[in-house]
């Protein structure tokens, strides 16, 4: 089983600014990686899949990237909508699993 | 647009046995890789069984044996039949279609409380 860790567990950064937060893989999972959004109450939305390729109607100031062992997700400029918890998942073994989640907060 | 509905959540003893059905519109169940995802009160994220398009099935090692993932054609719709449920089956479950194995499309979710 591949093995997804997220750092930090939590993120404070004030609306603006750059958030960046991190995956890691115990394996490579390739580009077989997709980034969620969670807001409370609510069910995930997905951001990215492949690794770097947006998902339908959601804006550019998320990007995603990375190889190997190790992926990005970037939010550009935050946004208040943006304040929630993002999830990492590989797709490229089985069983597909989740990291723990990180929780971006409001600084 | 692509839409999910689950349903049949509820407060179930344990050793109980439950189904969950998640109706959907806007594309054919059978013809999609359809999974459920879930998630315990307060936790992240777990994924549970999927069907593929084929009809073939994979289970979590923490399900198999347990639940059984189905599809009905005719009300396209998804189904998971959970039995022997336990305490730690308490969550939060989401169905959600399958696009490369990423989940591109999520219901709101139905609660799953085992407890006497």
């Amino acid at each position: 089983e591949i093995v997804m860790t997220q750092s930090p567990v939590t993120l404070s950064v004030s609306p603006g600014e750059r958030a960046t937060l991190s995956c890691r893989a115990s394996q490579s999972p390739s580009s077989n990686l997709a980034w969620y959004q969670q807001k409370p109450g609510q069910a995930p939305r997905l951001l990215i899949s492949g690794a770097s390729t947006r998902a339908t109607g959601i804006p550019a100031r998320f990007s995603g990237s990375g190889s190997g062992t190790d992926f990005t997700l970037t939010i550009s400029s935050l946004q208040s909508e943006d304040f929630a918890v993002y999830y990492c998942q590989q797709y490229n073994n089985w069983p597909w699993t989740f990291g723990q989640g990180t929780k971006v907060e409001i600084k | 647009e692509a839409q999910l509905v689950e349903s049949g959540g509820g407060l179930i003893q344990p050793g109980g046995s439950l189904r969950l059905s998640c109706a959907a519109s806007g594309f054919t169940v059978s013809s999609n890789y359809m999974s459920w995802v879930r998630q315990a009160p307060g936790k992240g994220l777990e994924w549970v069984s999927v069907i593929y398009s084929s009809g073939s099935t994979r289970y979590a090692d923490s399900v198999k044996g347990r639940f059984t993932i189905s599809r009905d054609i005719s009300m396209n719709t998804l189904y998971l039949q959970m039995d022997s449920l336990r305490a730690e089956d308490t969550a939060v479950y989401y169905c959600a279609r399958v696009a490369a194995g990423d989940l591109d499309y999520w219901g709101q979710g139905t609660l799953v409380t085992v407890s006497s």
